[in-house]
C-alpha cells in the first residue's frame, strides 16, 4: 500500500457526461500528480500540483481540469467524455515539489474509467 | 524534449533464464526510477538510482545506471513466474513541462514454464 488513496476504483459513464476523480496524497506529500494510461498511449502526464499550485503541465485536454484543496487532497475534472476517455488514470505524490532527495513517485490504485 | 525508450516492449523468457531489459533516454538525466506494474494495478517502486554507476538488486532484479551513455538496464536472474508484469523505466526531468517523471512504454514480461 503506497499510502496514496484514489477514489472511485471504477466508472461507467456515458459519452458527454463529467465526472470527477479524486485523489488524498500521502500524508506530509505535498505534491500530487495526475496520469493517465491507456493502451496505446501508455502513461501520459496530465499535471502536478504542489501546495495547491499548480506546477507542471502535461499533455491535458482542455475539457480536462483539475485543483489541489487546502488539505491537499486533489480532483480531477473530465467533462464532455468521450470514448477515446476511456483510461485508467492514476493519482501520484511526492514530498517535494522539484528533484528531492530520490524524486520518487508514490503512485495510487488508480481509476479505471469506462466511457460507452 | 526528454525522451525515454525501452526495449524490448514484449518478453516472453522460460523460468530459470536471464535477460535484460534495456531503458535509453534523449537527455541529460541522473536520476532513474524502475516500477512494476501487475495487470489492471498499480505501479510499485522497484529500484532509485541516484548517480551514474549506481546499481541495486532486489532479489532477482538488478537494476544499474550509466549517465554518461544514458542508458539503465534491468536485468532479470533465472526468472520465475511471480515476475509476470510489466516493467517501466521513469527519468527525473529537471525542466519543462512534461512533469518530474518521463515513463518508458515499458516492457511486457511473461515467464513461462
Amino acid at each position: 500500500d503506497s499510502g496514496v488513496t484514489q477514489t472511485p476504483k471504477h466508472l461507467i459513464t456515458a459519452t458527454g457526461q463529467r465526472v470527477t476523480l479524486r485523489c488524498s496524497p500521502r500524508s506530509g506529500d505535498l505534491s500530487v500528480y495526475w496520469y493517465q494510461q491507456s493502451l496505446d498511449q501508455g502513461l501520459q502526464f496530465l499535471i502536478q500540483y504542489y501546495n495547491g499550485e499548480e506546477r507542471a503541465k502535461g499533455n491535458i485536454l482542455e475539457r480536462f481540469s483539475a485543483q489541489q484543496f487546502p488539505d491537499l487532497h486533489s480532483e480531477l475534472n473530465l467533462s464532455s467524455l468521450e470514448l477515446g476517455d476511456s483510461a485508467l488514470y492514476f493519482c501520484a505524490s511526492s514530498a517535494l515539489d522539484s528533484p528531492t532527495l530520490t524524486g520518487e513517485l508514490f503512485f495510487g490504485e488508480g481509476s479505471r474509467l469506462t466511457v460507452l | 524534449e526528454l525522451k525515454v525508450e525501452q526495449n524490448p516492449l514484449f518478453l516472453s523468457m522460460q523460468e530459470g533464464k536471464n535477460y535484460t531489459i534495456y531503458c535509453n533516454y534523449s537527455t541529460t538525466s541522473d536520476r532513474l526510477y524502475w516500477y512494476r506494474q501487475d495487470p489492471g494495478k498499480s505501479l510499485e517502486s522497484l529500484f532509485v538510482l541516484l548517480s551514474n554507476g549506481a546499481v541495486k538488486q532486489e532479489g532477482r532484479l538488478m537494476a544499474s545506471l550509466d549517465t554518461k551513455a544514458r542508458l539503465s538496464t534491468l536485468h532479470i536472474t533465472a526468472a520465475v513466474h511471480d515476475l509476470s508484469a510489466t516493467y517501466f523505466c521513469a527519468v527525473l526531468n529537471y525542466g519543462g513541462s512534461q512533469g518530474n517523471l518521463i515513463f518508458g512504454k515499458g516492457t511486457k514480461l511473461s515467464v513461462k514454464p
